[in-house]
């Protein structure tokens, strides 16, 4: 198994691009979410879904759009990149609460920065 | 509402030493897990443990031991004879039966000086 995966691992826009960044998981976990990480402030999450066709937003939405088509892949969409959207991105799949292997797993994380 | 708390921002610590990392959460649900991260320099998060809410018993691993407490709703973390590869960002978080989330703390940065 690969886990969870993320493309690209960095990436560089200027203010106003748009722009995808990729996550796919191949365990068959239901519950996938996406998370910025800025310093002092730990994980804050984005969005979330719990199965294909099921999105919901998290604690910072703003200015990001995601998808769920299939249950494997949930890229995370920058309409307009803002200095402000400057973070480490994490994708995290899981199953749903309470399966005995309802643990997050992560992906290695985009380093994005906006110009 | 779901909260975590890790109090200590940064810790510092001189290689063998032990070390506590505290976690409270905050919870209306009477089933709920929580987990411990950790992040090496390297920026990847690591899975180090995960216990259900019916599961008071501490847990060992190694060097690493976990002290749960749901009257003080507490979960905290000890390194014992603390060593350089232990430095790194370490989260605890919480999650709810009822519903799908995950809350973080805003994690500890543990340092362990050689």
């Amino acid at each position: 198994n690969a886990g969870v995966t993320q493309t690209p691992k960095f990436q560089v826009l200027k203010t106003g691009q748009s722009m995808t960044l990729q996550c796919a998981q191949d365990m068959n976990h239901e519950y996938m979410s996406w998370y910025r990480q800025d310093p002092g402030m730990g994980l804050r999450l984005i969005h979330y879904s719990v199965g294909a066709g099921i999105t919901d937003q998290g604690e910072v939405p703003n200015g990001y759009n995601v998808s769920r088509s299939t249950t494997e892949d949930f890229p995370l969409r920058l309409l307009s990149a803002a200095p402000s959207q400057t973070s480490v991105y994490f994708c995290a799949s899981s199953y749903m609460p309470g399966s005995r292997t309802d643990t997050q797993y992560f992906g290695p994380g985009t380093r994005l920065t906006v110009l | 509402a779901q909260k975590v708390t890790q109090a200590q921002t940064e810790i510092s610590v001189v290689e063998k030493e032990d070390v506590t990392l505290d976690c409270v959460y905050e919870t209306r649900d009477t089933t709920y897990y929580l987990f411990w991260y950790k992040q090496p320099p390297s920026g990847e998060l690591v899975f180090l443990i995960r216990r259900n809410s019916f599961d008071e018993q501490n847990e060992i691993s190694g060097r690493y031991s976990w002290n749960f407490q749901k009257s003080t709703s507490s979960f905290n973390f000890t390194i014992t004879a603390s060593q350089v590869v232990d430095s790194a960002v370490y989260f605890c978080a919480l999650r709810g039966h009822t519903g799908n989330q995950f809350y973080f703390g805003t994690g500890t940065s543990l340092t362990v000086i050689p």
